[in-house]
């Protein structure tokens, strides 16, 4: 079983639209968890954290956490096509565990 | 730009070179990070230093070797590659280890072996 997984896409929402990106842990102990974005060829980038269940939002992002049932999402509000990018869920448990990302498209 | 620099940004190398790749940070962090990134594969940490003492080594072959002369500069030493080590290369750094700090990734190495 995977630390950490996510569906790899693509995912494909049409501009304006909210897109929903999807992750699973298995470590119970996991404390913290991030969204990194990465576009093609460059680095990832931190998007947003989030370390209590609930919901964190951030302008047009959205970090969604369920402790009890092991996952956290990120929503994209009024998606654009400059989100277009692989989206990285990262955990840390014992240690920093990533995803192998979802890839998102939107469309003009 | 997030404040951490990696160079050669491109790396092209045969199985019998020995090359190094530095990572350089600017936000005062104490910890830093070697990460590889392959294709289709989640990032894999390698290597993990902290006030430049080394806390981690997830199993990485011998033929690379870190080196971290302070918390600023981290380099990982290159020699005698696989074909298979082909991969792009990631530096991150962190104020520390705890649990609730983020981690700040350079632009990262893409390195070829020939």
């Amino acid at each position: 079983q995977k630390e950490v997984e996510q569906n790899s896409g693509p995912l494909s929402v049409p501009e304006g639209a909210i897109a929903s990106l999807n992750c699973t842990y298995s470590d119970r102990g996991s404390q913290s968890f991030f969204w990194y974005r990465q576009y093609s060829g460059k680095s990832p980038e931190l998007i947003m954290f989030i370390y209590s269940n609930g919901d964190k939002e951030d302008g047009r992002f959205t970090a969604q956490l369920n402790k009890a049932s092991q996952y956290v999402s990120l929503l994209i509000r009024d998606s654009q096509p400059s989100d277009s990018a692989t989206y990285l869920c990262a955990v840390i448990g014992n240690q920093f565990y990533f995803g192998t990302g979802t890839s998102l498209t939107v469309i003009p | 730009e997030t404040g951490v620099t990696q160079t050669p940004r491109h790396l092209v190398m045969g199985m019998t070179n020995k090359k190094s790749l530095k990572c350089e940070q600017h936000l005062g962090h104490n910890a830093m990070y070697w990460y590889k990134q392959s294709a289709k594969k989640p990032l894999e940490l390698m290597f993990v230093y902290n006030f430049k003492e080394q806390t981690e080594n997830n199993s990485v072959p011998s033929r690379f070797s870190p080196e971290c002369p302070n918390s600023s500069h981290l380099f990982l030493h290159l020699h005698t590659l696989q074909p298979e080590d082909s991969a792009l290369y990631l530096c991150a750094s962190s104020p520390g280890l705890a649990h609730t700090y983020e981690q700040y990734f350079g632009p990262g190495t893409r390195l070829t072996v020939t």
